[in-house]
């Protein structure tokens, strides 16, 4: 089964750039879009945005002007950076891949970014 | 963007009895290619979410015929027939019908 893996700085100082990468074990089908998840310590769910394959992409209004997500078919990983972090940007990173006409059926484990200096 | 509205946001249950979760959209979750993109979580203390439930009723594969899914339009339901021990841990609902994607506030299943 396709695992998915992320990584990347686990501290991030406030105004700076979050910067992670998710690896996808195997698999990358045209009908896959790869997306990024977030949740606040003890709180819900908000979805960040996706990437598809052909490279298009579609972001949360809420966070748009700071999100930029690509993709790298030969290393078989996307990745997320979020610029001008504050506090409120700490949470646990979910990377999920979503089956298109179905529906987010994999996910990461999940990386602890913290905004703090 | 279409709020998710989870009842009740916290429910203890007998082990073996059944459950109930509701989620009720904002706006239809009817999409224009016929389907409707309501799934079911679940998510245990330190676990990422794992999908139970997709398109309101089609269970995921691996998960046991005791979640069961419902609904149309803006209601929808998810039963537990008999909680089990490892059915604790938070469930969210979600929507994938309209952009931008949103969950429910979660629900805590805890047995009493």
């Amino acid at each position: 089964q396709v695992q998915l893996q992320e990584s990347g700085s686990g501290l991030v100082k406030p105004s700076e750039t979050l910067s992670l990468i998710c690896t996808v074990s195997d698999d990358s089908s045209s009908s896959y879009y790869w997306n990024w998840i977030r949740q606040p310590p003890g709180k819900g769910l908000e979805w960040i945005g996706y990437i598809h394959n052909s490279g298009s992409t579609n972001y949360n209004p809420s966070l748009k002007s700071r999100v930029t997500m690509s993709l790298d078919r030969s290393k078989k990983q996307f990745s997320l950076k979020l610029s001008s972090v504050t506090a409120a940007d700490t949470a646990v990173y979910y990377c999920a891949r979503l089956v298109y006409a179905v529906a987010i059926d994999i996910w990461g484990q999940g990386t602890m970014v913290t905004v703090s200096s | 963007d279409i709020v998710m509205t989870q009842t009740p946001l916290s429910s203890p249950v007998t082990l073996g009895q059944p459950a109930s979760i509701s989620c009720r959209s904002s706006q239809s979750l009817a999409h224009s290619d016929g389907n409707t993109y309501l799934s079911w979580l679940h998510q245990r203390p330190g676990q990422p979410p794992r999908v139970l439930i997709y398109k309101i009723s089609h269970r995921f594969s691996g998960v046991p015929d005791r979640f069961s899914g419902s609904g149309a339009g803006t209601d929808f339901t998810l039963i537990i027939s008999r909680v089990e021990a490892e059915d604790v841990g938070v469930y969210y609902c979600t929507q994938a019908s309209q952009l931008p994607y949103t969950f429910g506030q979660g629900t805590k299943l805890e047995i009493k």
